[in-house]
C-alpha cells in the first residue's frame, strides 16, 4: 500500500510554455500533498503544501503565480509550471500524507517517483 | 536554526562490506527521524522511522539508531550489495509535520 504516482516521469518543453505535472495517491486518501524541487546533488526543497479543497501554502521565495497548485480531490494534486524558463529545469517530487497515518500513526509522507523537467 | 547534517558527503565501499552513515540534527520540537533511500532519478523510499523513545530500528540489512540526547542518528548497512548504491537522506520531522531534510550521503558500492 501507500503508493504515489507522478505523471509524466519526464518532460521536455520549450521556453515560455506551461507544463502540468500530476501527483496521485493510488491506494489511500491524501488530505495533504507536498511539492518539492530537487537540483542535482542537492536535497529536496519544499515548494508548497496543498490541502484538499483549499489554496496551497507556498514556501518563502516560491512564486505562486508561476507554480500553480491544484488539489481538487483526495487522490490528485497538480503542479503547473507556467511560462517555463531554463532555470525551472529540475526534478519535481510530490509526496502525499494521510491523516490515518499509514505508518503507525506517524503521519508519514509517501513520495512519488519524481518528474524530470527540462526547459529548452 | 533547524538543521540536519549528514556525513560523509559520499562514500565508496566494496560489495559485501558494511558501512555506517551519520546524521546530526538540531531540530525542535522533535517528532521523529526517518532515513530514506533515493535511487538516481527516483523519489525517496522510506527505510526506517523512529520516534523519541526508539533508539534502534531495523529493516533487513539496514539498521538505524537514534540518540535523542545527543541528537545523533546513524544508518548501518550490512553486507552491502550493488543495489545499495544510492543517496541516503536523513529527515527529521517537527511537530506540525514540517520535514527538515539532510543533504544526503551518496553511497557507491563497487564490485
Amino acid at each position: 500500500g501507500a503508493v504515489v504516482s507522478q505523471h509524466p516521469s519526464r518532460v521536455i518543453c520549450k521556453s515560455g510554455t506551461s507544463v502540468k505535472i500530476e501527483c496521485r495517491s493510488l491506494d489511500f486518501q491524501a488530505t495533504t500533498m507536498f511539492w518539492y524541487r530537487q537540483f542535482p546533488k542537492q536535497s529536496l526543497m519544499l515548494m508548497a503544501t496543498s490541502n484538499e479543497g483549499s489554496k496551497a501554502t507556498y514556501e518563502q521565495g516560491v512564486e505562486k503565480d508561476k507554480f500553480l497548485i491544484n488539489h481538487a480531490s483526495l487522490t490528485l494534486s497538480t503542479l503547473t509550471v507556467t511560462s517555463a524558463h531554463p532555470e525551472d529545469s529540475s526534478f519535481y517530487i510530490c509526496s502525499a500524507r494521510s491523516l490515518r497515518g499509514l505508518a503507525g500513526g506517524y503521519n508519514e509522507q509517501f513520495f512519488g517517483p519524481g518528474t524530470r523537467l527540462t526547459v529548452l | 536554526k533547524n538543521q540536519v547534517e549528514q556525513s560523509p558527503q559520499s562514500l565508496i565501499i566494496l560489495e559485501g562490506k558494511n558501512c555506517t552513515l551519520q546524521c546530526n540534527y538540531t531540530v525542535s520540537p522533535f517528532s521523529n527521524l526517518r532515513w530514506y533511500k533515493q535511487d538516481t532519478g527516483r523519489g525517496p523510499v522510506s527505510l526506517t522511522i523512529m520516534t523519541f523513545s526508539e533508539n534502534t530500528k531495523s529493516n533487513g540489512r539496514y539498521t538505524a539508531t537514534l540518540d535523542a540526547d545527543t541528537k545523533q542518528s546513524s544508518l548501518h548497512i550490512t553486507a552491502s550489495q550493488l543495489s545499495d548504491s544510492a543517496s541516503y537522506i536523513c529527515v527529521v520531522s517537527r511537530y506540525g509535520n514540517k520535514l527538515v531534510f539532510g543533504a544526503g550521503t551518496i553511497l557507491r558500492v563497487k564490485s
